[in-house]
């Protein structure tokens, strides 16, 4: 089975600065998919970026990109110039590729922003 | 539309009583799913439909009963809940397309059971 971990659980960051959120994950397959959820308090989950495993190049959505480290089994989400309405729950996920569209989910950072 | 709507938003009931929690989409989406979620951990799936038929029962009790009118409605029948079902309940929905990626989720159903 597929376990996904996120050993932050809290991560605060000034205004306009720049933090690295962490996950790592356990699997034996070769295709799958990466991603992480945004879900602010009282707010819907919105997907934030998303990294195919075969793919070497990293993704990136304007302020987000993600450093994914296939061989490590690492996929860490770098938020650039942070904001305000950056504050929210930050999940990690992986699904493999084949199989359905189940999700399995880290344990979650949760982002503090400081003015 | 890319949304995924859930109504109530909030909802309180007795450990008696019978309720139901709805959720709808309009973007075509065959896939549909109930999670369970605790203050401050993630969403834990329960259910999944795949073109209106049940396709992954997470073991969840008989006390939660799913059911998908169309494929554009997803319900979840409550009856003799206990407290410690009280959570946020989230619905998502997403493609069959095996190459697609993204499920868009609801807001949530705030639930507390008395």
């Amino acid at each position: 089975a597929q376990t996904v971990t996120q050993s932050q659980p809290e991560m605060s960051v000034q205004e306009a600065e720049t933090v690295t959120l962490s996950c790592t994950y356990d699997t034996s397959e070769s295709d799958y998919y990466l991603f992480w959820y945004k879900q602010p308090p009282s707010r819907q989950m919105i997907l934030v970026i998303r990294q195919e495993a075969y793919k070497q190049q990293n993704a990136t959505e304007n302020r987000f990109s993600v450093n994914f480290q296939k061989a490590a089994k690492s996929f860490s989400l770098k938020i650039s110039d942070s904001q305000l309405g950056d504050a929210a729950m930050y999940f990690c996920a992986y699904r493999r590729y084949n199989a359905g569209n189940m999700l399995t989910f880290g344990g979650g950072t949760r982002l503090m922003v400081k003015p | 539309d890319t949304e995924v709507t859930q109504t109530p938003k909030h909802l309180v009931m007795g450990m008696t009583n019978k309720k139901s929690l709805k959720c709808e989409q309009h973007m075509g989406h065959r896939a549909m799913y109930w999670y369970k979620q605790k203050a401050k951990k993630p969403p834990e799936l329960m259910f999944v439909y795949s073109y209106e038929k049940l396709s992954i029962n997470e073991s969840v009790p008989s006390r939660f009963s799913p059911e998908c009118p169309n494929s554009s409605l997803l319900n979840l029948h409550l009856h003799a809940l206990q407290p410690e079902d009280s959570a946020l309940y989230l619905c998502a929905s997403s493609t069959q397309d095996s190459s697609s990626y993204e499920q868009y989720f609801g807001p949530g159903t705030r639930l507390t059971v008395t």
